[in-house]
Order: C-alpha cells, then structure tokens, then sequence
C-alpha cells in the first residue's frame, strides 16, 4: 500500500533553515509528482510546490522563490523540502502529497503524508 | 497566485444537502479541468473526495458530487450525514501552478 512517512517536528529559531523529508513507498517513486502543502495552525492549506522525482525538475509558488528548495533521492526513494530564512509566520505543519496521475501533474492528490509540525519561535 | 474563494461556513440537518462554491478565475478553475475537492476532520490530513471536477476516487460515497461552471466550482453533499462535519478545501491546477480554496467548514445540524 502507499505510504508517504515524514520526518519528525522541528523547532527552529527565526533567520534558521529547516529540511523536512518524506519517505515513499508501496509504488514506483519515479512516476508520480510529489507536492508540498503547508497548514498553519487554525488557517487553511497552502500549496508550496511540486516536484518531479523522475528527473528532480521542480516548480515554486511564487510565494516561497528564493526560499524553498525541493530534491529527491532516488536511491531511497525519499523528497526532502528545506524553507530557509524561517519566521514566526512558517509555523505550520507540512505535508508531501502524492499527485493521483501516473506521470503527470494534475493537481488532485491522493495520498498524504502524516505531517511534520515546524515551529519558529526564538 | 490568489487563493480560490469560498464561503467560510455552511451547515445543513442530516438527510439534507449542503452546496460549497468555489470561485477562481480564467486562470485556473475557469482554464482548467482539474479542480479537486478535499475534506479535512480535525488533526488530521486532508481526503480527496473529488478529481478533475466531477470525479470520485473509488470508496468515496456517491452522496458527493462536483460540478462546474466558468470561473466557480461547486461540491455538493447530499443526505448530509454526521461524519461529512469538517472541512472542505477546493483547488485547481493553473498551469506550472497549484492553488487551494480558503475553505469552507460544514456543520450538520
């Protein structure tokens, strides 16, 4: 069965960077665009990026350009997403998502991580 | 890119329907047919409900259904039972571009 499995909570102190990963299996890891959503707590969702793990091609909401870095292991089937120069606004939890479509960037996304709270707090 | 709107609330009493719109531009649900519903309970992540527009993922009850017109985009829950009490995200692809609605929480009276 699919799984998406994240690393654990952080907390990190403003200016800081931190590198969230995300573990995938029960399918084939190069196949299928990997997002990155971020909840802030009480607030709605927020799409942060996308990446391919095919050929590690990526694409940023223009929001987080310059701050958000998304890479891929392929040899562990592991994306990882790292958001440098943290404030108390990147207090949220972030979640790598699946997209549903084999090969193919369609936005739906079917199967979600368990979530990784990052707090900033001096 | 601006988030999709919808209304914050909406509520309705079991066996009822409840509908949630979501309204964007040419841009995205308006360009796109790949808007997605989504239900969020409390601490947990989010369930696809809906793909490209009107589509449900299979183990979604056909008591949810998605539609289209132009720039809005609606999700309606028929025979609203106690457990569809969460909330509700909309989102669309627009073009090297994803976005999510602000969300709209049901409360079954």
């Amino acid at each position: 069965q699919v799984q998406l499995v994240q690393s654990g909570a952080e907390v990190k102190k403003p200016g800081a960077s931190v590198k969230v990963s995300c573990k995938a299996s029960g399918y084939t890891f190069t196949s299928y665009y990997m997002h990155w959503v971020r909840q802030a707590p009480g607030q709605g969702l927020e799409w942060m990026g996308i990446i391919n793990p095919s050929d590690g091609s990526t694409s940023y909401a223009q929001k987080f350009q310059g701050r958000v870095t998304m890479t891929r292991d392929t040899s562990t089937s592991t994306v990882y997403m790292e958001l440098s120069s943290l404030r108390s606004e990147d207090t949220a939890v972030y979640y790598c998502a699946r997209d549903q479509r084999y090969d193919f960037w369609s936005g739906s996304i079917d199967y979600w991580g368990q979530g990784t709270l990052v707090t900033v707090s001096s | 890119q601006s988030a999709l709107t919808q209304p914050p609330s909406a509520s309705g009493s079991p066996g009822q329907s409840v509908t949630i719109s979501c309204t964007g531009t040419s841009s995205d649900v308006g360009g796109y047919n790949y808007v997605s519903w989504y239900q969020q309970h409390p601490g947990k992540a989010p369930k696809l409900m809906i793909y490209e527009v009107s589509k449900r993922p299979s183990g979604v009850p056909d008591r949810f259904s998605g539609s289209k017109s132009g720039n809005t985009a609606s999700l309606t829950v028929s025979g609203l039972q106690a457990e569809d009490e969460a909330d509700y995200y909309c989102s669309s692809y627009a073009g090297s571009n994803n976005v999510f609605g602000t969300g709209t929480k049901v409360t079954v009276l």
